[in-house]
């Protein structure tokens, strides 16, 4: 099972909004609606942000959303903030019953 | 509101085997089910595999078939994760992660990983 594929590093100003990427195939994003999104700061453990591909757990800001268009997820992050800056990894659970991480979106806020 | 405790940092030799544990404590778990990821220096998060001790099964990533073992032991509410013929490469920190309460899966792995250990750093060196 491969990676997903996300963008090397994304970019905003604060109050912008930015769109992370997460490219899949009929095999893991397209077949299912479990993809779930995660912020990881490092030295710190990940946290979730988006699961089901569009819900957020209770605490998250609506800041945050997600969405999918067959093979590929999405995730928004609207009124870009400082706090924001964090690596965002997308999941994904596969046909063979496992999951596969994407190799991550390093978020910048100029 | 509970979290999953993770045993201390490990210092391995090439070819050995580590094995890593992860307590649920307080609060309420969802059926124990663990997965157990991993971030090498310099990486990104990797899944390595999962179990669900209610229906008793697990899973494993294709690139980890044959080298890691995950268990768990319902009473004690702990879940172990063994990974052996250890390389450099292995050289990262281990993360368990299990679901939210509130989320149903049954006997899949398919949950989100919303609880999260605070991590354990293994060095594979000689």
């Amino acid at each position: 099972q491969s990676a997903l594929t996300q963008p090397a590093s994304v970019s905003g100003s604060p109050g912008q909004s930015i769109i992370v990427s997460c490219s899949g195939t009929s095999s893991d994003i397209g077949s299912y609606d479990y993809v779930s999104w995660y912020q990881h700061h490092p030295g710190k453990a990940p946290k979730l942000i988006i699961y089901d591909v569009s819900h957020r757990p209770s605490g998250v800001s609506n800041r945050f959303s997600g969405s999918k268009s067959g093979n590929t997820a999405s995730l928004t992050i609207s009124g870009l903030q400082a706090e924001d800056e964090a690596d965002y990894y997308c999941n994904s659970y596969t046909t063979t019953s496992t999951r596969v991480f994407g190799g991550g979106t390093k978020v910048t806020v100029l | 509101q509970g979290q999953l405790v993770q045993s201390g940092a490990e210092v391995k030799k090439p070819g050995s085997s580590v094995k890593v544990s992860c307590k649920a404590s307080g609060g309420t778990f969802n059926n124990n089910a663990i997965s157990w990821v991993r971030q090498a220096p310099g990486q990104g998060l990797e899944w390595m595999g999962g179990i669900n001790p209610v229906f008793r099964t697990t899973a494993y990533a294709h690139k980890f078939q044959g080298r890691v073992t995950i268990t768990a032991d319902e009473p004690t509410k702990t879940a172990y994760m063994e990974l052996s013929s250890l390389t450099s490469g292995d050289t990262a920190i281990y993360y368990c992660a299990g679901p939210p309460s509130y989320y149903y899966y049954g006997s899949g792995n398919y949950y989100p990983f919303e609880y999260w250990g605070q991590g354990t750093l293994v060095t594979v060196s000689s």
